[in-house]
């Protein structure tokens, strides 16, 4: 079985800084991670995905995530944020051979402040 | 093309009443998942069908069940609503079972009173 910890429920930021949203998970088997934003009274929008290969993932709106294996995380970064990037992201863990069930982390909200 | 469309947007029920909540997939996709996204928390995972048979269940009860038609839309019941049924409940379309990419819909927002 695999869960998802996201370590912060609320990041508040100020316009241009640089964040950092944590994400640990745990599995007995070999994972895809993902990153989703959710604007308000929206669905999900997929920002990146590690699959396999390089552990740095570069996705939409200048995100990014790096992979480490053996600390079991999976963390989004951004270098400056923007008062549109203020959302819930939600970090998920899919198990290889499990078909694409997702199992998602509790969200952070991202505050971005001017 | 229209992404994955989810019908209605909101809906206000009874406890004890049953509910029917509607997905059209992404066209070509054939792998359609529900989940409940309870306020404050992540998404929970409660099935996946593809090709019109159930290939996964979440720890939901019996009260849930789903179907998915030949034209790969699908539909989620809820019988005997309880309040704590009250959530947003998602879809995922999927072009097929091991896909790594699912693209989610807007959403039905229950409301159990």
């Amino acid at each position: 079985a695999q869960s998802v910890t996201q370590l912060d429920s609320q990041v508040p930021v100020f316009e241009e800084a640089p964040v950092e949203l944590r994400c640990n998970y745990s599995s007995s088997v070999s994972v895809y991670l993902f990153w989703y934003v959710q604007y308000p009274n929206q669905g999900l929008q997929l920002l990146l995905k590690y699959l396999s290969g390089s552990t740095l993932v570069k996705g939409i709106n200048g995100f990014e995530a790096e992979f480490n294996k053996s600390q079991t995380s999976f963390h989004l970064r951004k270098p400056s944020v923007h008062i549109s990037d203020t959302a819930e992201y939600f970090c998920a863990v899919s198990g290889v051979e499990q078909g694409g069930k997702l199992i998602f982390g509790q969200g952070t909200e991202l505050s971005v402040k001017p | 093309d229209a992404g994955v469309t989810q019908s209605p947007t909101h809906l206000i029920k009874t406890r004890g009443q049953q509910v029917t909540l509607r997905c059209s997939p992404i066209s070509g996709h054939k792998s359609v998942s529900w989940y409940q996204q309870v306020l404050g928390q992540g998404p929970q995972f409660i099935f996946q069908y593809y090709e019109k048979e159930e290939r996964g269940r979440g720890n939901f009860p019996d009260r849930f069940s789903a179907r998915q038609f030949p034209n790969y839309s699908s539909e989620l019941n809820v019988n005997a609503l309880l309040l704590g049924d009250s959530a947003l409940y998602l879809c995922a379309s999927s072009l097929n079972l091991g896909s790594t990419e699912a693209f989610f819909g807007q959403g039905t927002r229950l409301t159990v009173v």
